[in-house]
């Protein structure tokens, strides 16, 4: 148990549209889903973190009207990369925590989205 | 402030050989849980352990061991008769209570691990 998906798996579009991302947990509910970032080489950076029914937690120097969260219920939160640049292509990664696993921490990671801006 | 770190960032071994991945983190927190996790080409990040800090047993699963030593603040990864499969890369993580009371992780930067056959 404990699956993530997300979709798509990749996209590319072009300068100045919004793209989706979703990410589902499949076989259990997440209280807390996670957003994350991966340049090519680099390590995971925490974008957001989501509670379902409430505002996203951003990170320091996340743009909140630019990366939008939505986690409208326990097993979907979506991520809008809003008038994507170039500089917005990347590796965006979800993980969510499971329901009942309060003190263990942890995260249960989806198979990510490359996205790629032209 | 919380820190991971992986001084390694590239190994290449051999296949067979015994590879041991480091991991050095920093944190106040008393309470706290550390992991691994290994990252295939294709990305998805694969769940291989996770320790709290309380428990400073060691463990093995199958080639896969972990020697985790509070004293020295490290949890490192030890892969014994490396296979080509193996080749990854691997993050060390540390989860740690923000001040906003939520917990998160911290990742090291990675190791690539390449397995040669």
């Amino acid at each position: 148990g404990a699956v993530v998906s997300q979709h798509p798996s990749w996209v590319i579009c072009k300068s100045g549209t919004s793209v989706k991302i979703e990410c589902r947990s499949l076989d259990f509910q997440a209280t807390t889903m996670f957003w994350y970032r991966q340049f090519p080489k680099q390590s995971l950076m925490l974008m957001a973190t989501s509670n379902e029914g409430s505002k996203a937690t951003y990170e320091q120097g996340v743009e909140k009207d630019k990366f939008l969260i939505n986690h409208a219920s326990l097993t979907l939160s979506t991520l809008t990369v809003t008038s994507a640049h170039p500089e917005d292509s990347s590796f965006y990664i979800c993980s969510a925590e499971r329901q009942g696993d309060l003190y263990t921490d942890t995260q249960y990671f989806g198979p990510g989205t490359r996205l790629t801006v032209l | 402030a919380q820190k991971v770190t992986q001084a390694q960032t590239e190994i290449s071994v051999v296949e067979k050989e015994d590879v041991t991945l480091d991991c050095v983190y920093e944190t106040r927190d008393t309470t706290y849980y550390l992991f691994w996790y290994k990252q295939p080409p294709s990305g998805e990040l694969v769940f291989l352990i996770r320790r709290n800090s309380f428990d400073e047993q060691n463990e093995i699963s199958g080639r896969y061991s972990w020697n985790f030593q509070k004293s020295t603040s490290s949890f490192n990864f030890t892969i014994t008769a490396s296979q080509v499969v193996d080749s990854a890369v691997y993050f060390c993580a540390l989860s740690g209570i923000t001040t906003s009371g939520t917990y998160k992780y911290i990742f090291g930067t990675g190791t690539r691990l390449k397995v040669l056959a």
